[in-house]
């Protein structure tokens, strides 16, 4: 399966400000995800990272709060904009297995932010 | 959309004993039922996965059923070990495209 490299792993951020998160796999993937998982909770879907095109987001996130790039097959950045202690979570990187159906998920690391 | 309820939300059980974690989803639609692991400060990795044209799958310890007329799936572990300590969760997708619909987890506690 796919190696996915997440940074930062984690960090500390003041209230108003954006960090991006950064996530390189090692081979092309067709498909590629963003997930939140808050403290104790379940991972839920962010976004769809498209190449070439707009993200794909799910009810609830909007491009402004969470604008997303994918340049190529293999790299994608998820920012998150004016943070606020709510956006303290882990965000996850995925990508869809190729070889075994776009279905199956190998997930990064995960950054985990804490938003003071 | 879809949906994914899991239960129990937490599962203690002795150590060689058995346990068993229920999902059920709503769309019918969906063909595929992957089953996470967590550990604490882990990510998710996958341990189990079951697609709609297969009642039954089994890797070593771990079995996973799947009854799509009643849209229900169960993981089964057998002979836990301290190990198998970990929250656990299931996830569906097929009916709008790749992407996962996760349940809620399942905090399962081997005990010695």
């Amino acid at each position: 399966s796919a190696v996915i490299s997440q940074k930062p792993s984690r960090d500390i951020c003041q209230r108003g400000t954006s960090l991006t998160i950064q996530c390189q796999v090692d081979s092309q993937v067709t498909m590629m995800f963003w997930y939140r998982q808050q403290p104790g909770q379940s991972l839920t879907l962010i976004a769809t990272a498209n190449q070439g095109s707009e993200a794909t987001y799910e009810s609830g996130f909007v491009i402004d709060k969470f604008p997303i790039s994918r340049p190529n097959l293999t790299f994608s950045t998820l920012t998150v904009s004016n943070m606020s202690p709510e956006d303290s979570s882990i965000y996850l990187c995925s990508v869809g297995d190729s070889y075994s159906g776009a279905n199956v998920l190998t997930f990064g690391a995960g950054s985990r932010l804490t938003v003071l | 959309g879809e949906n994914v309820e899991q239960h129990p939300s937490t599962l203690s059980v002795q150590e060689g004993d058995s346990a068993v974690i229920k999902c059920t989803y709503s769309d019918s639609a969906s063909n595929y039922f992957p089953w996470y692991k967590q550990e604490l400060g882990k990510r998710p990795q996958l341990i189990i996965d079951i697609r709609s044209n297969v009642g039954e799958k089994k890797d070593q310890r771990i079995a996973v059923t799947l009854n799509k007329t009643a849209k229900h799936f169960s993981l089964h572990i057998t002979e836990t070990q301290p190990e198998d300590s970990a929250v656990y969760f299931c996830a569906a997708s097929g009916g709008g495209g790749n992407k996962l619909t996760f349940g809620t987890g399942t905090q399962l506690k081997v005990e010695l």
